[in-house]
Parts: structure tokens; sequence; C-alpha cells
């Protein structure tokens, strides 16, 4: 595609359900980034996959947290029951390659927990 | 741990000055530092990338330096536009190739 969509732009969610938000990068692009930001911060590294691997989940608050690119393509972040604190701006970003390149990022899935 | 420190007090400039912004990183020495800009309610959109073992790296009116002792990048943007006014992230590799850690980012505002 022209470049890394995210859906929804936003998501209303209560406190204890569960949530699954979408990444769709630019097509051919080996690798996939889940970052969340804070308001008035940087973007905060959760995860990436190199293709269909997920080579570094370290950045994952907790284990109610996951992601899946099953065929190295679209991938998804999931937040089982949702607490307030995970109330952020979910940011997708995807490149080229497999090491150390530049990112393009997307829109952005801006979560609320109420 | 592996930090990225950046002025975050908003920097207000003239039109036609030159900007700089400042990246300061502590315990680690990266292999490379990128520039990001973001404008409000969007994602950041990559600008340079400067490696270890490049002094300073130039794109039009932007221009990047990367000092390893000083552990210090800096970003300038000369004959500034209002159109430059954005926040500038820095970022680099901390914990992995593939593992970027941000600053907070820089205001920069451009003033006619």
């Amino acid at each position: 595609g022209a470049g890394v969509s995210q859906s929804p732009r936003y998501k209303v969610t209560k406190r204890g359900q569960d949530v699954t938000l979408r990444c769709d990068p630019i097509s051919s692009h080996a690798t996939l980034y889940w970052y969340q930001q804070a308001l008035g911060q940087g973007p905060e590294f959760l995860t990436y996959f190199n293709y269909e691997a997920q080579p570094d989940k370290s950045g994952l608050p907790s284990d109610r947290f996951s992601a899946e690119r099953p065929e190295g393509s679209i991938s998804t972040l999931t937040i089982q029951r949702t607490e307030q604190r995970d109330s952020a701006m979910y940011r997708c970003a995807s490149s080229p390659g497999t090491s150390g390149d530049t990112q393009y990022f997307g829109p952005g899935t801006r979560l609320t927990v109420l | 741990s592996q930090k990225i420190e950046q002025n975050s007090e908003a920097l207000n400039i003239q039109e036609g000055k030159t900007a700089t912004l400042t990246c300061n990183y502590t315990n680690y020495s990266p292999a490379y530092l990128q520039w990001y800009r973001q404008d409000p309610g969007r994602g950041p959109v990559f600008l340079l990338l400067i490696r270890e073992n490049e002094k300073e790296k130039r794109k039009e009116r932007l221009k990047v330096t990367f000092d390893t002792t000083l552990k210090q990048s800096l970003f300038h943007i000369t004959a500034s536009q209002p159109a430059d006014s954005a926040t500038y992230l820095c970022a680099s590799p901390g914990g992995g190739y593939n593992k970027l850690i941000f600053g907070a980012g820089t205001r920069l505002a451009v003033h006619p």
C-alpha cells in the first residue's frame, strides 16, 4: 500500500475488556514494529517482527499484551483485560530491511480505557 | 539503563535563523542515530540517519552531527521557516539493532 495504515483510529473501551489493534505495513516491508506513545513523549518500543518471527518482545508491559504477524504482513496487537493505564496512542511502523532501517510510521490508534 | 535526552523546553526562533536541537545519550554507544519529525496528531516521519563513524550528514537545509566523545547529536535547520514548526525526535538502537529508543522530543516553533 501507499503507507502504513492502522485501524481503528480511535478505540474507547471499558476496563476489563479485550481490544485488538490492527496494522497494515507497507507491502513487502520485512520488519514491523509496535510502539506505545504517551502525550508529550516519544514512542516507546513494545515489540517487533522480522516477517512472522518475533525476535524481541521485551517492551511489552505485561503478559496481557500480545502481538501476532502470522503471515509476515498484517499484524495485530491484543490487550487483554484492559486497564486505565493502557490508555495511550499505539503506533505501528514498518521498514524494508531486517536491521536498522528507516522506519515508516502509521497514524496510530488512540486507545482510551474508561 | 540506556537513555536519550532531548531538551524538553520548546525552542522558539525567528524565521530565517538556524535552529539547533540537542540529543544526548547515556550509558551506551549507539551504532547510529536517527532524527524524526512529528506533527500534532501524526506519526513520526524519518528525516536523517547518521552512523557512529560519520561526523556530519546533510540533507537540503538539515544538518546532523554525531560526537561520540560528547555522546551527543546536534540537529540543525538553516534558514528556518514557519513550516518547520514541529516536534523533532531523536532515536537510536538500544538493546538490539531493531529496538529503537526515542527521546521525548523537542518542540520547535518558528515565528514569522
